[in-house]
């Protein structure tokens, strides 16, 4: 099915713990995004990447990393994970200014 | 700094009769803005885009305006039915052309 998919769907972190959380799209977007999602806050957007090979701090950025590896696939790192951290991610994509296309969401727990 | 403020957290409206959602933003000059659906535990579904020379779009029994004077969007939903039931979100684009700022949204819960 044609979309933004988006692993693991669910993970708990110890505190300080690293991970990576996977998003590829297979509808040649060339914008892709990483939000994250708390409880009467909305989406706020965390990094982009407007084009294959460049990458830009959104909202909240700090405690995060991103890869765009190719024009498919765009992955989030934390280094050190913190409570604070705790939320749901999700990855989107789009092109021009077409609406976005979101994946189902990663559901993190940092303990 | 930018605001994106949605009317009420949640709206409870019965079968039947139309929705109206509010979107208001400050310190924003979006060139377009977009709405979305939001299901329990999914991702948002883009519903429809209205850009700044737009006063209206329609969509099925979906209607979005757009009042850059006020700067408000108003989002209907005509004959609500049960499967409506969603949280809305609005988001106009703000600083670079590629990106959204989505407000917090609005809980909709139609009544059978």
């Amino acid at each position: 099915n044609a979309g933004v998919t988006q692993t693991p769907k669910f993970q708990v972190l110890k505190t300080g713990q690293s991970m990576t959380l996977q998003c590829a799209q297979d509808m040649n977007h060339n914008s892709m995004y990483w939000y994250r999602q708390d409880p009467g806050m909305g989406l706020r957007l965390i990094y982009y990447s407007a084009s294959e090979g460049t990458t830009d701090k959104g909202e909240v950025p700090n405690g995060y990393n991103v890869s765009r590896l190719n024009k498919r696939e765009f992955s989030l790192r934390l280094e050190s994970a913190a409570p604070s951290q705790t939320s749901v991610y999700f990855c989107a994509s789009s092109e021009g200014r077409e609406g976005y296309t979101f994946g189902s969401g990663t559901r993190l727990t940092v303990v | 700094s930018q605001k994106i403020e949605q009317n009420s957290e949640a709206l409870n409206i019965q079968e039947g009769k139309t929705a109206t959602l509010t979107c208001n933003y400050t310190n924003y000059s979006p060139a377009y803005l977009q709405w979305y659906r939001q299901d329990p535990g999914r991702g948002p579904v883009f519903l429809l885009l209205i850009r700044e020379n737009e006063k209206e779009k329609r969509k099925e029994r979906l209607k979005v305006t757009f009042d850059t004077t006020l700067k408000q969007s108003l989002f209907h939903i005509t004959a609500s039915q049960p499967a409506d039931s969603a949280t809305y979100l609005c988001a106009p684009n703000g600083g670079s052309a590629r990106q959204l700022t989505f407000g917090s949204g609005t809980q909709l819960t139609v009544l059978p």
